[in-house]
């Protein structure tokens, strides 16, 4: 299947500080990519999608200013968490789409594990 | 957006099928079936998706019931490394394919 491919898998940062999560699709152009995040115990939650070539869609109650998206080719999607502070420790997880209609898939990164201390 | 309904865990005895519920009864004529499994601090995995024919591929198969409000993901031969949260996922209509995941059936195979 499809890779999509998500770097750093786990990075520490201290409070205050900005990080970068870079997401790739490697063997096709995404020309949609998506943005989750997920607490322990708990389920992926969607926080925008990603355009290429275009801003960002937040989800209601994602700050746009906090969790800044850029989506410059069709294989390559970043999020920048700035300003980072400990409520933000999170396992950060993106997501390609490959296909349209019904062939659609939606591939997933490894994820990232953001901790900030 | 259509919601799914899923056991919150189940158990398989490896070698045996497992058989995932999943209810859907909102579910709108042109929206998809999506399963995905998430194994412990990894990325979710893509399963099957279906729309109202049954499908099979080399992880999976799918049943869906003819009046689409409920669907069964079936591993035919579960092994340890099958244990995973399971997520039944109904695609968003006319939202771009995001999809929005609900709590999932937390599978453990035992030996």
């Amino acid at each position: 299947g499809a890779v999509v491919s998500q770097h750093p898998s786990r990075v520490i940062c201290k409070s205050g500080t900005s990080v970068k999560i870079e997401c790739r699709s490697l063997d096709f152009q995404a020309t949609t990519m998506f943005w989750y995040r997920q607490f322990p115990k708990q389920s992926l939650m969607l926080m925008a999608t990603s355009n290429e070539g275009s801003k960002a869609t937040y989800e209601q109650g994602v700050e746009k200013d906090k969790f800044l998206i850029n989506h410059a080719s069709l294989t390559l999607s970043t999020l920048t968490v700035t300003s980072a502070h400990p409520e933000d420790s999170s396992f950060y997880i993106c997501s390609a789409r490959e296909g349209t209609g019904a062939g659609e898939k939606l591939f997933f990164g490894s994820g990232t594990q953001l901790s900030v201390l | 957006d259509a919601k799914t309904t899923q056991p919150p865990s189940m158990d398989c005895a490896e070698g045996r099928a497992a058989n995932l519920p999943c209810n859907h009864s909102t579910i709108s004529g042109n929206e998809y079936v999506y399963w995905y499994r998430q194994i412990h601090s990894q990325g979710p995995q893509y399963i099957i998706h279906g729309l109202k024919n049954n499908e099979t591929n080399e992880m999976a198969s799918l049943i869906i019931t003819e009046d689409r409000k409920s669907s069964t993901l079936i591993l035919p031969h579960a092994t340890l490394r099958d244990t995973a949260v399971y997520y039944c996922i109904v695609r968003v209509k006319n939202q771009g394919g995001k999809l929005i995941f609900g709590q999932g059936t937390e599978l453990s195979v035992k030996p």
